[in-house]
This record gives C-alpha cells, structure tokens and sequence, in this order.
C-alpha cells in the first residue's frame, strides 16, 4: 500500500494563479481531509468529506474548493492564490469512526509570491 | 464545538527524563477519542497514542502514557526516559462520531543531550 500520497511535493506561484494539490489514498478510507499548518497556528482543517460526493467545510475554507468523486481522491483546487495561502497543506484520510488513526501525506509546500 | 488547547507552545527536557505536555479540550460529547501525534522534523505525522473517551484505565504505548481526566477534560500525554528521537511537534486531538477531527496547536519538544 502506497498510503496517503501528495503531490506536488513543493510549489511557486504567483498571486492570481490556479492549481490543484493532489491526494490520492489506497485504504478505503471515507474519511479524508485537508489541513494547513503555520507556524504557531497548527493544524487548520480546510474541507473534509466523509464519502464519495460529500463534503463540508472546515475552519479555513475561503479560497479554496474540493471536490470527492472517489473514493481514493479528494483534491484540493486554490481558486486565485493569494500569498496568504503561503503555508505547508496536509492531506489525511482515516476510516470514518471516531477512534480510527489518522494517515497523513508527506505535505506539500505551498509558496505565494 | 469542539476546541482543544494546547497551552505550552514549547517544552525542553533533558534525555533519560520525564516531560508531560498539556492538553484540554471542551465539548458536550460523552463518547469520544482522543489523540497525541507525533510530527519530527521530517514533517511525517505519526500516531503516539489514543484514548477512548469510555475506558477509564489510562492509555500506554512503551514510553508513552497519557493521564486521561474526563470530568475536567484534560489529557495530558507523559513522555518517560525521553530520547533524542522524541524531538518533534506534539498534537492532540479530538475526535467524536460523525464529527471532524480537532487538531491542537502543537508542542515543540526539545530534547537535551
């Protein structure tokens, strides 16, 4: 099993510009989630979904979209980066109770110019 | 909603003793998890321990162990025979059925040769 997998790894952009952080998950998990960590803030949930085509919206949605076609997929899409959105993003994924260990991905690294 | 407080944002501890980081959280649940995680350096989030909200006897995992007090919601999470390896973040979080998980806003271990 691969786990939880991110990609890209690091990435540039300009203020204004679109892109799509990829997770992708080989567990069957129905629970997957998106977080932002800053410096002294920790972990800020995004989105999240508990299954194909349901999501919600967490702490620090604006700005950001998610979709969940899949099971195994729950990309997440900044609509027009802002350097604001300069941080570290986590995706996790778990099985959908609540003592179930969360997976996270190796993050990636997110930097608005 | 649910919070979880993390109120020392770092700690230091000289390798081969004990250090325990703080955790309380707030909610009207009564069935619950909670969570420590682990993020070293390498920024991988790994699972230290859980507690179920339910079970009375204190969770333990090796060198780790948590004092679990429900009436005033607090889990703290002890560290014994501390190892260089211990330095990383420390999160808690909290988790009840059908909700999303609440991550702290971490602990910054130091360990002192």
């Amino acid at each position: 099993n691969a786990g939880v997998t991110q990609t890209p790894k690091f990435q540039v952009l300009k203020t204004g510009q679109s892109m799509t952080l990829q997770c992708a998950q080989d567990m069957n998990h129905e629970y997957m989630s998106w977080y932002r960590q800053d410096p002294g803030m920790g972990l800020r949930l995004i989105h999240y979904s508990v299954g194909a085509g349901i999501t919600d919206q967490g702490e620090v949605p604006n700005g950001y979209n998610v979709s969940r076609s899949t099971t195994e997929d729950f990309p997440l899409r900044l609509l027009s980066a802002a350097p604001s959105q300069t941080s570290v993003y986590f995706c996790a994924s778990s099985a959908n109770r609540e003592g179930a260990e969360q997976y996270f991905g190796p993050g990636t690294r997110l930097t608005v110019t | 909603a649910q919070t979880v407080t993390q109120s020392q944002p770092e700690m230091s501890v000289q390798e081969a003793e004990t250090v325990t980081l703080s955790c309380t959280y707030d909610t009207s649940e009564s069935d619950y998890y909670l969570f420590w995680y682990k993020q070293p350096p390498s920024r991988q989030m790994i699972l230290v321990i859980r507690q179920e909200a339910y079970k009375q006897q204190n969770a333990t995992e090796n060198r780790f162990s948590v004092n679990f007090q429900k009436a005033a919601k607090s889990f703290s999470l002890k560290i014994s025979d501390s190892q260089l390896g211990d330095a990383a973040m420390y999160f808690c979080a909290f988790r009840a059925w059908g909700q999303k998980v609440t991550f702290g806003t971490g602990t910054k271990l130091q360990v002192i040769p």
